[in-house]
């Protein structure tokens, strides 16, 4: 009964490579996020979708490509992998967008080589 | 770009202490959450302030708001080994997002 689920938990792989990570709410919940958190324990808001439709898209790569076939899953893939994406990857979700609270994912950790 | 900075970084204290540290943010807010995060783990909601509150409880913690500083700070009374974690405040700042900071290191020692 996890609320938030995302696959995989660790993922090591070489430079150049592309991957794919998963995320899952079972919260009924219209919008959900994707954030980076670095070595320094940052949090950073990558994207952001409301019912499916793409709300918040900062300034990342254009390697990053979010998808969300529908309101409970929110994917993200990454070509092309860079020693820099090295970081833990949380999904988020929350009842609407606009500030409210949101339940968080238990994270991938992604290792480029 | 970030909005809260938390202070202090890090933080260590006896069981049974009460641990207090404070978030500063830039910007007018309509609210200012908390979250804790524990080692290797996602980050779980503790508690949510409007910016017409000044004070809020639940269980251990208390959290105050003062916008005119624009600061808040989390009180955790009784603290125990479980507390260990790091904590951050977020803000909402009427961009369709929250802005975390960097986090206050809380160890609790036996």
């Amino acid at each position: 009964d996890t609320a938030v689920s995302q696959t995989p938990k660790y993922l090591v792989t070489q430079m150049g490579n592309d991957k794919s990570i998963k995320c899952e709410q079972n919260l009924g919940h219209d919008t959900m996020y994707w954030y980076k958190q670095d070595s320094k324990k940052f949090l950073k808001i990558m994207f952001s979708y409301n019912n499916k439709e793409l709300i918040i898209n900062e300034t990342v790569p254009n390697r990053f490509s979010p998808k969300s076939p529908d309101k409970a899953h929110l994917n993200l893939h990454i070509n092309s992998l860079e020693l820099g994406d090295s970081a833990v990857y949380f999904c988020a979700s929350s009842q609407d967008y606009g500030g409210e609270t949101q339940y968080f994912g238990p994270g991938t950790r992604l290792l480029v080589l | 770009s970030q909005q809260g900075e938390e202070d202090p970084q890090a933080l260590s204290i006896q069981e049974g202490e009460n641990a207090t540290m404070n978030c500063s943010y830039k910007t007018s807010i309509n609210n200012l959450q908390w979250y804790r995060q524990n080692s290797g783990r996602g980050l779980v909601h503790l508690i949510l302030i409007r910016s017409n509150e000044r004070e809020k409880h639940s269980g251990r913690l208390r959290v105050t708001l003062d916008t005119s500083k624009k600061s808040s700070s989390l009180l955790i009374t009784a603290s125990r080994a479980a507390d260990t974690a790091s904590y951050f405040c977020a803000t909402d700042a009427d961009d369709y997002k929250l802005s975390f900071g960097a986090g206050t290191t809380v160890t609790v020692r036996a």
